[in-house]
């Protein structure tokens, strides 16, 4: 099955920094590379995804970029602010070739914004 | 958008007894529910997944018995933990996905269970 890797498990930054996480995964069939935003106690929330035909996407402070070959993909925060203090998620699925197809998550990374 | 109503948001029961959680899509057919299970401070861990009207598929470790799942209709999956003893104490949600909606792939989450067993 699907195994997802995830780092750094926690990472700070000053405000207006950017923010890094980097995930791998296994499975070379999964096409569909979402990335949640996780706060104490809530559901995931969905923030930037990716499918495995496309290299890059960016909506406004936030990238994610897919290196199929290597299998790796990579959230981008740019311009880090106190309110993106939160635990993110990367995920992988074979999403695009059925509807049966789980989410398997990465293990989180915890990123505080520092003022 | 798609909408999972997940209840309850937290329950507290004793050792020994069972707890049903429950999760309905409430705009759309859940054909698949996918049920996980979140500790403190770790990952989203999938237990199961289940398809309306068979029966569901457990991941590797996770007892089937103790963790009972019911999807009985396209709108309804239910979660019973039995005989719940401390350690199942987690945080519990349910994802379904909307076929037809095109946005995200149709992963929608419940707002999740915290349950605690004293």
């Amino acid at each position: 099955g699907e195994n997802v890797e995830q780092h750094p498990s926690t990472l700070s930054v000053q405000e207006g920094d950017s923010a890094v996480i980097k995930c791998t995964y296994s499975d070379s069939a999964s096409n569909y590379f979402p990335w949640y935003k996780q706060e104490l106690g809530k559901r995931p929330q969905l923030i930037i995804d990716i499918r495995s035909n496309v290299g890059e996407k960016k909506d406004q402070r936030i990238a994610v970029t897919l290196n199929k070959t290597a299998k790796h993909f990579s959230l981008h925060i740019t311009e880090t602010q106190p309110e993106d203090s939160a635990v993110y998620f990367c995920a992988a699925s074979r999403a695009l070739t059925g509807g049966g197809n789980k989410l398997t998550f990465g293990t989180g990374t915890q990123l505080k914004v520092e003022l | 958008g798609a909408v999972v109503s997940q209840h309850p948001s937290w329950v507290i029961c004793k050792s020994g007894t069972s707890v049903k959680i429950e999760c309905r899509s409430l705009d759309f057919q859940a054909t698949t529910m996918f049920w996980y299970r979140q500790f403190p401070k770790q990952s989203l861990m999938l237990m199961a997944t289940s398809n309306e009207g068979s029966k569901a598929t457990y991941e590797q470790g996770v007892e089937k018995d103790k963790f009972l799942i019911n999807h009985a209709s396209l709108t309804l999956s239910t979660l019973t933990v039995t005989s719940a003893h401390p350690e199942d104490s987690s945080f519990y949600i349910c994802s379904a996905r909307d076929l037809l909606d095109s946005r995200n792939y149709g992963y929608t989450f419940g707002s999740g269970t915290r349950l605690t067993v004293v």
